[in-house]
């Protein structure tokens, strides 16, 4: 089946450290990939999404690449701040018949301190 | 432009109790999804709706239901409430029924649903 294995957490960094969270995932055919950030007491925001092998996707910092030699996208960033204090949910989407639906990882949160 | 909104945002009901929870979407789409977020978990889908049909069921009893209206705003029914049903509960919208590679799932900030 399809299904999406994060890193566990919670981790908590300095402010200016480096951030990655693993994602690998299991599925058939090619899905897209991507990362939505829960901020405390929101829904959920798209971050940054691939939709074929190598694309990399990239957004306030972050970035992530399909890689499908290694079934993975991971999450980095080169220097988190404060408000990057969030829940991150690694995701694929998975289209079944005339339906679609993303199929999410457990998320992991992180909280960086100044 | 406004984004998904939701109502209520918090609600406690016991069990074996009813439930409607509200979703409009953003203006133009025409998709909506359900997902359950239980606590300390990634959302699991329930449903996905587009111009007024059934497109998608999750793995999720009979207890849930849902429907959208002409106007692309959806309920979802949840009958004989159990303790395990506590859970945000999430609705996503996008422009088409299957275009998430170019129309993602835009999110609400989700009902607090629990159950005592």
């Amino acid at each position: 089946g399809n299904s999406v294995t994060q890193m566990e957490g919670p981790v908590t960094l300095s402010e200016e450290a480096f951030l990655t969270i693993n994602c690998t995932y299991t599925a058939t055919g090619y899905p897209s990939l991507f990362w939505y950030v829960q901020y405390p007491g929101e829904g959920l925001q798209l971050l940054l999404k691939a939709t074929k092998a190598d694309d990399k996707g990239s957004n306030k910092g972050f970035e992530a690449t399909y890689r499908k030699e290694t079934t993975s996208f991971h999450l980095e960033k080169g220097s988190v701040q404060v408000s990057d204090s969030a829940v991150y949910f690694c995701a694929l989407n998975r289209r079944e018949g005339g339906s679609e639906k993303l199929v999410f990882g457990k998320g992991m949160k992180l909280t960086v301190n100044p | 432009d406004a984004g998904v909104t939701q109502s209520p945002t918090h609600l406690i009901k016991t069990r074996g109790q009813h439930v409607t929870l509200r979703c409009s979407p953003i203006s133009g789409h025409k998709s909506v999804s359900w997902y359950q977020q239980v606590l300390g978990q990634g959302p699991q889908f329930i449903f996905q709706y587009y111009e007024k049909e059934e497109r998608g069921r999750g793995n999720f009893p009979d207890r849930f239901s849902a429907r959208q209206f002409p106007n692309y705003s959806s309920e979802l029914n949840v009958n004989a409430l159990l303790l395990g049903d506590s859970a945000l509960y999430l609705c996503a919208s996008s422009s088409t029924g299957t275009g998430g590679l170019n129309q993602p799932q835009h999110f609400g900030d989700g009902t607090r649903l629990s159950i005592l």
